[in-house]
């Protein structure tokens, strides 16, 4: 079954430590996404890609960084430089990513926990 | 910048009852609009889109979105829920030549047996 693989599922880690964040995806798909999602705050973008070796920044990308050295992934570093990294992490991808009624397709998430 | 709103935080209804989920947008040009629903444990899907034709949408498990340009809006629409609507529900628009989409806060709903 093609997918979007986000792992871990929970990941716990201490304040001033970076962190990677895994996202694959086999469903051949241009664009990939990283949201961040807080409770009664919606889906807030943090960076996306559109092809191999390019990216842009969202509207929290502060604190972030992302690479996207292939096709099918797209890891998000979780800097210590992030004042509140505690969160719920989504991964997201879309086909013909100039197309605009092409729906996002997301992972199952990482919750991370920063102390 | 395009801006969404879900005006319902948190809903909560019995079983059987009718369900209407609010999402209005700021953006006045050519829209593409979805709704998407994250069931507890699992990942977001997607439960209908509309990006032009009939403004009435059907999609999964018997929802409905009906896009009304006038007043900027894109209301979900269920006529009987069931336990197993229990999830959060997002409103997100796509405009302004922009392939990404913008996400409204989310709609808790609870429904009671």
């Amino acid at each position: 079954d093609g997918g979007i693989t986000q792992s871990p599922k929970y990941l716990f880690r201490k304040e001033g430590q970076n962190v990677t964040l895994s996202c694959e995806q086999n469903l051949n798909h241009d664009a990939m996404y990283w949201y961040r999602q807080d409770p009664g705050q919606g889906l807030r973008l943090i960076y996306y890609s559109q092809i191999v070796n390019d990216f842009q920044k969202g509207d929290i990308a502060e604190g972030y960084s992302v690479s996207r050295e292939k096709k099918e992934s797209f890891p998000l570093t979780v800097t210590s430089a992030q004042k509140n990294p505690t969160a719920f992490y989504l991964c997201a991808s879309s086909e013909l990513h100039q197309s605009y009624n092409s729906p996002l397709h997301f992972g199952n998430g990482t919750r991370l926990t920063v102390t | 910048a395009q801006s969404v709103s879900q005006h319902n935080h948190h809903v909560i209804l019995s079983e059987a009852a009718s369900l209407e989920l609010g999402c209005n947008y700021s953006y006045g040009g050519t829209v593409n609009l979805f709704w998407y629903v994250q069931y507890p444990g699992q990942h977001l899907q997607l439960l209908l889109k509309y990006f032009s034709g009939d403004p009435l949408v059907k999609g999964i498990k018997g929802f409905e979105a009906e896009f009304i340009k006038s007043k900027f809006s894109f209301n979900l629409r269920k006529p009987s829920v069931q336990w197993s609507d229990t999830a959060e529900y997002f409103c997100a628009v796509k405009s302004g030549g922009s392939y990404i989409p913008t996400f409204g806060r989310g709609t808790s709903l609870i429904v009671h047996p």
